[in-house]
């Protein structure tokens, strides 16, 4: 079975400043998919970044990007210049991509404060 | 892009009640839907895999008696907590797979249920 690990359950960031979330994952698959969902106090799941498994290069979205590093089984979420907009639970999730209908594995979550 | 509701966003019923969910994708179609529950502070557990025409997947200790899931149609997925208990106050959180495995899982708003 997949797990996901995030070992930060809380973190904090100055406005405009850099943070890295980190995750790890433990799977025996070779295609599978990655994604950081962010889940603000009005609890609705927005996808953040998702990565293909079999793409080498990093996923970037605006100011988020990923540092996959596949032999590592490691997916760490990179936000540039922080807003206040970005407090919220941060959860890296897995998917298996050998079958059509299986769910997302969630990590524990990390709860993100950007001050100002 | 895609779009998922679930309804109601809130509901109060009374003990030994029953309470339906629906989940709808409003502008695809989901062969497979996945319901969760979210703990405060904790992160998505899965509950059950829904697949339209056919049985629901549940996950071992989720009593598939008191949460019946319903997937009659490819637009809308129903999850029905039978005589509901305080302890199974909760937010229930639906999400539906547009595509195949490895397409963009798209998420509900949620629903907040308070057993009183």
């Amino acid at each position: 079975a997949q797990t996901v690990t995030q070992s930060q359950p809380e973190m904090s960031v100055q406005e405009a400043e850099t943070v890295t979330l980190s995750c790890t994952y433990d799977t025996s698959e070779n295609n599978y998919y990655l994604f950081w969902y962010k889940q603000p106090p009005s609890r609705q799941m927005i996808l953040v970044i998702r990565q293909e498994a079999y793409k080498q290069q990093n996923a970037t979205e605006n100011r988020f990007s990923v540092n996959f590093q596949k032999a590592a089984k490691s997916f760490s979420l990179k936000i540039s210049d922080s807003q206040l907009g970005d407090t919220a639970m941060y959860f890296c999730a897995f998917m298996t991509g050998n079958s059509g209908n299986t769910p997302l594995v969630f990590g524990k979550g990390t709860r993100l404060s950007v001050i100002a | 892009g895609a779009v998922v509701s679930q309804h109601p966003s809130r509901v109060i019923c009374k003990s030994g009640t029953s309470v339906k969910i629906e989940c709808r994708s409003l502008d695809f179609q989901a062969t497979t839907m996945f319901w969760y529950r979210q703990f405060p502070k904790k992160s998505l557990m899965l509950m059950a895999t829904s697949n339209e025409g056919s049985k629901a997947t549940y996950e071992q200790g989720v009593e598939k008696d008191k949460f019946l899931i319903n997937h009659a149609s490819l637009t809308l997925s129903t999850l029905t907590v039978t005589s509901a208990h305080p302890e199974d106050s909760s937010f229930y959180i639906c999400s539906a797979l547009q595509g195949y495995s490895g397409n963009t899982i798209y998420f509900g708003e949620g629903s907040w249920l308070t057993v009183v």
